[in-house]
């Protein structure tokens, strides 16, 4: 049974190019969210899609970030120019009926 | 908006012994009420979480607490073992949607 698959796994850049992290959430699940987590502000939810439909991106930091699920099992989450305050690890997170959330492994995301 | 704070920030015990960590809110309209584990290197991981209809939650050795008064939860792990040690986060919110606000974390270490 797979679960949140996210990939790359680590990724490290210059400031200034694009940087494009991708998800595919668990079989069925309609609910997906990204978040990101740093030392300083810890947990932070970026966007939630619910049946693809981006829902509340509220969270996003400013215009450099966008994301976007063309469909129910691909969901991308991209930064455009990166800086080095974007150095953070990103989750992905997907639900279904209930109100677990289930979590992928986070992709490391390094900006020289 | 939502304030929630735990305590303790890190928690050392030795093997065999109990730990217990609290979360404060501050949204009184939350009634879902979860933990996740965090392991080094990968995603949170729902534990337990209890709903504020229910006083208390038991899953073998873990329990969940609520105060739903005082605003307040906690985590209980008995008889603490060196698998356990890792990053606890709170995250209460309204069970009926998708936001819920991540506490600041408790970094466990079970001393063998």
């Amino acid at each position: 049974d797979a679960g949140v698959i996210q990939s790359p796994r680590h990724e490290v850049t210059e400031m200034g190019q694009e940087v494009t992290l991708r998800c595919k959430p668990i079989s069925g699940h309609n609910s997906l969210f990204w978040y990101r987590q740093t030392m300083m502000r810890g947990l932070e939810l970026l966007i939630y899609f619910n049946n693809n439909v981006p829902i509340d991106d509220s969270g996003m930091p400013e215009d450099r970030f966008s994301a976007k699920m063309p469909n129910a099992s691909f969901s991308t989450l991209k930064i455009q120019p990166s800086e080095p305050r974007d150095s953070a690890v990103y989750f992905c997170a997907s639900s279904g009926t209930g109100t677990t959330q289930y979590f992928g492994p986070g992709t490391r995301l390094t900006v020289l | 908006g939502e304030n929630v704070e735990q305590h303790p920030s890190t928690l050392s015990v030795q093997e065999g012994d109990s730990a217990v960590i609290k979360c404060t809110y501050s949204d009184s309209a939350s009634n879902y009420f979860p933990w996740y584990k965090q392991e080094l290197g990968k995603g949170p991981q729902l534990i337990i979480d209890i709903r504020s209809n229910v006083g208390e939650k038991k899953d073998q050795r873990i329990a969940v607490t609520l105060n739903k008064t005082a605003k307040h939860f906690s985590l209980h792990i008995t008889e603490t073992q060196p698998e356990d040690s890792a990053v606890y986060f709170c995250a209460p919110g309204d069970g009926g949607t998708y936001k819920y606000i991540f506490g600041t974390g408790t970094r466990l270490k079970v001393l063998a």
